[in-house]
């Protein structure tokens, strides 16, 4: 069955950066793009962006170009995604989210979720 | 940025009532509208897609439609385990976007 499994709870300063991963299992990681989704506590979900397996190929949301990057690693079948410069209003849990079909931009399978807190 | 307009925000109702949320795009997006269930600390899960495609292992009691700017979710009996908050998300242009929740509650 899919998993998808994420690297646990991260605790920041205001100002670093933080890198969550996501393992992928049953299924073909390169068959489908991953996408990451965040939700600020007691908020809505927030799209960032999606990676490519396959290519390494990227789409990031506007209002966090120049601060995130998403990569991945075929070998290990895991994406990971980075936010640097990170401020209070990063404090949120990110999901890595697979894409329907392969790559279509709705998520049929979803990580069980990363707490990022940021607090001085 | 497409902006998506879920309502009710909360919704009191009882095990067994039909219950309908509405979801309303910024702008037209054909049918390219999906649905969430979320329950407290997980992760959300798909239930509808292309607005009114049933996810594989989503009961039947789940049904979508609309397109264009208006949408619906409707739980035609609702059971115990519907308790939750639920989503929608536009697909049609970047970068996806998602209503602000409606929390179905007792």
């Amino acid at each position: 069955q899919v998993q998808l499994v994420q690297s646990g709870a991260e605790m920041k300063k205001p100002g670093a950066s933080v890198k969550v991963s996501c393992k992928a299992s049953g299924y073909t990681f390169t068959g489908y793009y991953m996408h990451w989704v965040r939700q600020a506590p007691g908020q809505g979900l927030e799209w960032m962006g999606w990676i490519s397996p396959k290519s390494g190929g990227t789409n990031y949301a506007q209002k966090f170009q120049g601060r995130v990057t998403m990569t991945r690693d075929t070998s290990i079948s895991t994406a990971y995604m980075d936010l640097s410069r990170l401020s209070s209003d990063d404090t949120a849990v990110y999901y890595c989210a697979r894409a329907a079909d392969g790559d279509k931009n709705w998520f049929d399978h979803w990580g069980q979720g990363t707490l990022v807190t940021v607090s001085s | 940025d497409i902006q998506m307009t879920q309502s009710p925000s909360t919704l009191s109702a009882s095990v067994g009532d039909r219950v309908t949320i509405t979801c309303r795009a910024s702008q037209s997006i054909s049918t390219w509208l999906a649905w969430y269930q979320q329950k407290p600390g997980k992760a959300p899960k798909l239930l509808i897609y292309k607005a009114s495609s049933l996810e594989s292992g989503v009961p039947s009691r789940f049904s979508g439609s609309g397109s264009g700017t208006e949408f619906t979710l409707t739980i035609s009996s609702l059971q115990p385990d519907d308790f939750a908050t639920y989503y929608c998300q536009q697909y049609n242009s970047y970068p996806l976007t998602f209503g602000g929740g409606t929390k179905v509650e007792i």
